[in-house]
């Protein structure tokens, strides 16, 4: 099965500070996305990827930026954290658009 | 407004009995469906997919599509109590650049 991993797992920030989420897959998916979960709510999509280089708009970006460095490799960037945001954060990634997506184990950020 | 609605929100069947669960999408653009389960304090997984009108069986597993409305349900016969999770309902609507939108899910309740 598809291995995606999640760095940190657990994260604590204040109001205002930086955080970095990452996410690598070690598989050569070409798609990589970024999802939030929140009581009540399904999963959220952030931003994606097709590529590296590329990026595409979620449908709840506000507050997130996004970076693809690598085939491997996509990070998630909270420049000014705020409560609202605290969250579980999932990373996933698929072959193609009409694969099957993978999931990390989810990153639990808490913005005090 | 949300893409994809999902009903009900939870539902509980007995042990041996049957659960059905839907799935809409309001976009016209939609061209494939998923569903994932994902157990309390899992990450989501994929149980089955189906992308041409009519019906799939898995098992226990019968995912019906009507593309003409849009809609899908997942159908659990036998349910057991390892069927209790989170059941969420993912609709590709761009396959050029694979967003994937999910559902708020069901939750999905089997008792012994």
């Amino acid at each position: 099965e598809a291995a995606v991993t999640q760095s940190p797992r657990n994260k604590v920030t204040v109001t205002g500070g930086n955080v970095t989420l990452s996410c690598r897959q070690t598989n050569s998916h070409n798609y990589m996305y970024w999802y939030r979960q929140d009581t009540g709510h399904g999963l959220r999509l952030i931003h994606y990827s097709y590529g590296a280089g590329n990026l595409q708009i979620g449908d709840v970006p506000d507050g997130y930026k996004a970076t693809r460095t690598t085939q491997e490799d996509f990070f998630l960037l909270l420049e000014l954290a705020s409560p609202s945001q605290t969250s579980l954060y999932f990373c996933a990634s698929s072959e193609d658009s009409q694969n099957t997506l993978y999931f990390g184990a989810g990153t639990r950020l808490s913005v005090l | 407004q949300q893409k994809v609605q999902q009903s009900p929100e939870s539902l509980i069947v007995p042990e041996g009995g049957m659960a059905s669960l839907n799935c809409t999408s309001s976009d016209r653009n939609v061209d494939y469906f998923w569903w994932y389960r994902q157990h309390s304090g899992k990450s989501p997984k994929m149980l089955m997919s189906i992308f041409s009108n009519g019906e799939k069986e898995e098992g226990r597993f019968t995912v019906h599509l009507n593309k003409a409305s849009l809609h899908t349900s997942l159908h659990i016969r036998d349910s057991q109590p390892s069927d209790s999770a989170l059941y969420l309902c993912a609709a590709s609507m761009d396959t050029n650049t694979g967003k994937l939108t999910f559902g708020d899910g069901t939750v999905l309740t089997v008792k012994p």
